[in-house]
C-alpha cells in the first residue's frame, strides 16, 4: 500500500522566514513524487516533481529515500506563497498507476 | 484551449437520486483521472483512463459509481442512488499520458451536495 503523510495542517511563518513543508511517504517500489499547490479560488496545479530537480517560485524539494521524505523548502517566504500545498505520490501496481495525495498543509505567510 | 473543464460546477440533489458529471480534458491529452475530495482531505484517486480504456479503479469506487470515456475524449462520472456520504468535490484531471511523471492538469471541480 502507498501512503503520503503531511503532518501539519497549518504552517504559519512570517514574510522573509524560511519555509519547510513536510511530506513523508510509504511505498515499496521506486516512487514518483510531486508537490501540488492550490491558491485561493484557483484550481489545483503542479508546483514541482522530484524527477525534474527543478526550483519553481523559489521552492525546492529533495527526495530522501533513506528517510522516505520529500519536504518542500523555500529560503524566504513571500506573501503570495500563501496557499494549500499537497504532496502526491504515483505508484505502480500490476502495470497501472495509482496516485495518492496527502491531506495537505495550509501555508500562511504573515506580512 | 482553456484547460480542463467540468460541468456542472455545483450539484444539489436528494438522497437516492442519480447524478452525472462531465469532464472535458485538454484536447491532446490521452490520460484522464477522476478524484474525490472531502473537507480537510487531499484528493482521493477514484479511477483513470488511457484513451477510452479504464485502467485502474480505486476501492472507493463502489458499484454505485461508474465512469466512462467512450471516444477517448470527454468523460462522465455517474453516481447512482446517491447517499449523503457522497457529498464532496469531484475533480477531473488530464495528462499527455506519455509516462507517470506527466503533469496532471486539474479542472475546477464539481461540488456535489446530497441532502
Amino acid at each position: 500500500a502507498q501512503r503520503v503523510t503531511q503532518p501539519e495542517k497549518l504552517l504559519s511563518v512570517f514574510k522573509g522566514a524560511p519555509v519547510e513543508l513536510k511530506c513523508n511517504y510509504s511505498y515499496s517500489g521506486s516512487p514518483e513524487l510531486f508537490w501540488y499547490v492550490q491558491y485561493s479560488r484557483q484550481r489545483l496545479q503542479l508546483l514541482l516533481r522530484h524527477i525534474s530537480r527543478e526550483s519553481i517560485k523559489g521552492f525546492t524539494a529533495d527526495l530522501n529515500k533513506g528517510e522516505t521524505s520529500f519536504h518542500l523548502k523555500k529560503p524566504f517566504a513571500q506573501e503570495e506563497d500563501s496557499a494549500m500545498y499537497y504532496c502526491a505520490l504515483t505508484g505502480h501496481s500490476g502495470g497501472y498507476q495509482k496516485v495518492t495525495f496527502g491531506t495537505g498543509t495550509k501555508l500562511q505567510v504573515i506580512p | 484551449d482553456t484547460g480542463v473543464s467540468q460541468n456542472p460546477r455545483h450539484k444539489i440533489t436528494k438522497r437516492g437520486q442519480n447524478v452525472t458529471f462531465r469532464c472535458d480534458p485538454i484536447s491532446e491529452h490521452n490520460r484522464l483521472y477522476w478524484y474525490r475530495q472531502t473537507l480537510g482531505q487531499g484528493p482521493e484517486f477514484l479511477t483513470y483512463f488511457q484513451n477510452e480504456a479504464q485502467l485502474e479503479k480505486s476501492r472507493l469506487l463502489s458499484d454505485r459509481f461508474s465512469a466512462e470515456r467512450p471516444k477517448g475524449s470527454f468523460s462522465t462520472l455517474e453516481i447512482q442512488r446517491t447517499e449523503q456520504g457522497d457529498s464532496a468535490m469531484y475533480l477531473c484531471a488530464s495528462s499527455l499520458g506519455q509516462d507517470s511523471t506527466d503533469t496532471q492538469y486539474f479542472g475546477p471541480g464539481t461540488r456535489l451536495t446530497v441532502l
